[in-house]
């Protein structure tokens, strides 16, 4: 069936970095773009960023533009988030979904999240 | 960006009762082809946003036939027929059309 599951959170100090992972299976990962989405703690939902199937395209929430960076290794049916400058308002459960849409954003499936915390 | 709006915020429901949560959307959302990417997910207590309605009215696979999902254009509803005990949670409606994709702010269901 398929699965995502997220790795790679935990407590930060503000302004340092941190890399999450998603490890997808079940399905052909190198036929569908990701998401990452994020839940701060007792909020809603936040569109974080997208990447298309073949990594040829990228795009970013304002609030995280220039800071965070999401990449993939299809040989290895990874989706990875790159957080620069972490700051304490980057706290939330981050979570990655697969994308089923053509030229729309339509996530299905969700990994289970991880947590990050933004602390000194 | 695109503003979508639930109500209610809190939805306190008795047991076999129905249910109904109401996203408006700040401008229309028709895609070029057609179609009107606004979906619904259900979050239970602990647990990852789960996929319930896409486009409107299509029921993911496993999902109970209590939830309906209806609208078209700016104003979408979702429906349960009769609240179960398993329903508790906090659903959310989505929009894929227009970018950055948007949420709605969620609606809490919990059992009277």
């Amino acid at each position: 069936q398929v699965q995502l599951v997220g790795s790679g959170g935990g407590v930060v100090q503000p302004g340092r970095s941190l890399r999450l992972s998603c490890a997808a299976s079940g399905f052909t990962f190198s036929n569908y773009g990701m998401h990452w989405v994020r839940q701060a703690p007792g909020k809603g939902l936040e569109w974080v960023a997208v990447i298309w199937y073949d990594g040829s395209n990228k795009y970013y929430a304002d609030s995280v533009k220039g800071r965070f960076t999401v990449s993939r290794d299809n040989s290895k049916n990874t989706l990875y988030l790159q957080m620069n400058s972490l700051r304490a308002e980057d706290t939330a459960v981050y979570y990655c979904a697969r994308d089923v849409g053509i030229g729309v954003s339509d996530p299905d499936v969700w990994g289970q999240g991880t947590l990050v915390t933004v602390s000194s | 960006d695109v503003v979508l709006t639930q109500s209610p915020l809190s939805l306190p429901v008795t047991l076999g009762q129905p249910a109904s949560i109401s996203c408006r959307s700040s401008q229309s959302l028709v895609y070029s082809d057609g179609n009107t990417y606004l979906n619904w997910f259900q979050q239970r207590p602990g647990q990852s946003p789960r996929r319930l309605i896409y486009k409107v009215s299509n029921r993911d696979s496993g999902v109970p036939d209590r939830f309906s999902g209806s609208g078209s254009g700016t104003d979408f509803t979702l429906k349960i027929s009769r609240v179960e005990a398993e329903d508790v949670g906090v659903y959310y409606c989505m929009q894929g059309t227009h970018w950055p994709p948007t949420f709605g702010q969620g609606t809490k269901v919990e059992i009277k």
